[in-house]
């Protein structure tokens, strides 16, 4: 079973316009760590944010912010403003505890174009 | 501070021909993954090193694949022998810690089975 779904395939937007990344994941673990990675067109995965299942704080970085709600399973990720150099595949991620190993589960990434 | 070199960067190779991969990892970091990456597939973990040791090989394919971690320096992943459907982007990545979840990646190597 996925255990990280991202809906969107692809998304397009024009500079400055803001986009939502959603991310739902599915875990029975009480204790457990999302993330989100960046693929840029040059090909390497960039790691941007974890957030463990006990912190449920929203984070911003910047123009970077993620919301985390444990009620939903969610761990969706907004750039606001956004611009050209965005434009990269988006990757959540989750970590599971219970069995001791050390895996992320991966989505099937969400394609972000933001066209000038 | 470099950070996870993979080589080479492409490799077009014939069926039935052996494959290496190779990896060097950042300096430090306890742990070495190696990845892989398709249109149908997406990201999928093949195998991982803590301290040089494989810990989990659960998700190396078939026999054909094998990979070694001589040192805290190197490892190599390779395919033995290959073919077409092993076509994909491999990665490399390494971390500290356990769960840190923060891993670094390498920048790939496009492997192309003819």
């Amino acid at each position: 079973a996925q255990k990280v779904t991202q809906a969107q395939t692809e998304i397009s937007v024009v500079e400055k316009e803001d986009v939502t990344l959603d991310c739902v994941y599915e875990t029975r673990d009480t204790t457990y760590y999302l993330f989100w990675y960046k693929q840029p067109p040059s090909g390497e995965l960039v790691f941007l944010i974890r957030r463990n299942s006990f912190d449920e704080q929203n984070e911003i970085s910047g123009r970077y912010s993620w919301n985390f709600q444990k009620s939903t399973s969610s761990f969706n990720f907004t750039i606001t403003a956004s611009q050209v150099v965005d434009s990269a595949v988006y990757f959540c991620a989750l970590s599971e505890t219970s069995s001791n190993d050390y895996k992320l589960s991966f989505g099937a990434g969400t394609t972000v174009t933001v066209r000038a | 501070d470099a950070g996870v070199i993979q080589s080479p960067r492409h490799e077009v190779t014939e069926m039935g021909q052996e494959v290496t991969l190779r990896c060097k990892p950042i300096s430090g970091h306890d742990y070495l993954f190696w990845y892989r990456q398709t249109m149908m597939r997406g990201l999928e973990l093949l195998i991982y090193f803590n301290n040089n040791v494989p810990i989990d090989d659960s998700g190396m394919p078939e026999d054909r694949f094998s990979a070694k971690m001589p040192n805290a320096s190197f490892s190599t992943l390779k395919i033995q022998p290959s073919e077409p459907r092993d076509s994909a982007v491999y990665f490399c990545a390494s971390s500290l810690g356990a769960f840190d979840g923060k891993l670094f990646f390498g920048s790939g190597t496009q492997l192309s089975v003819l």
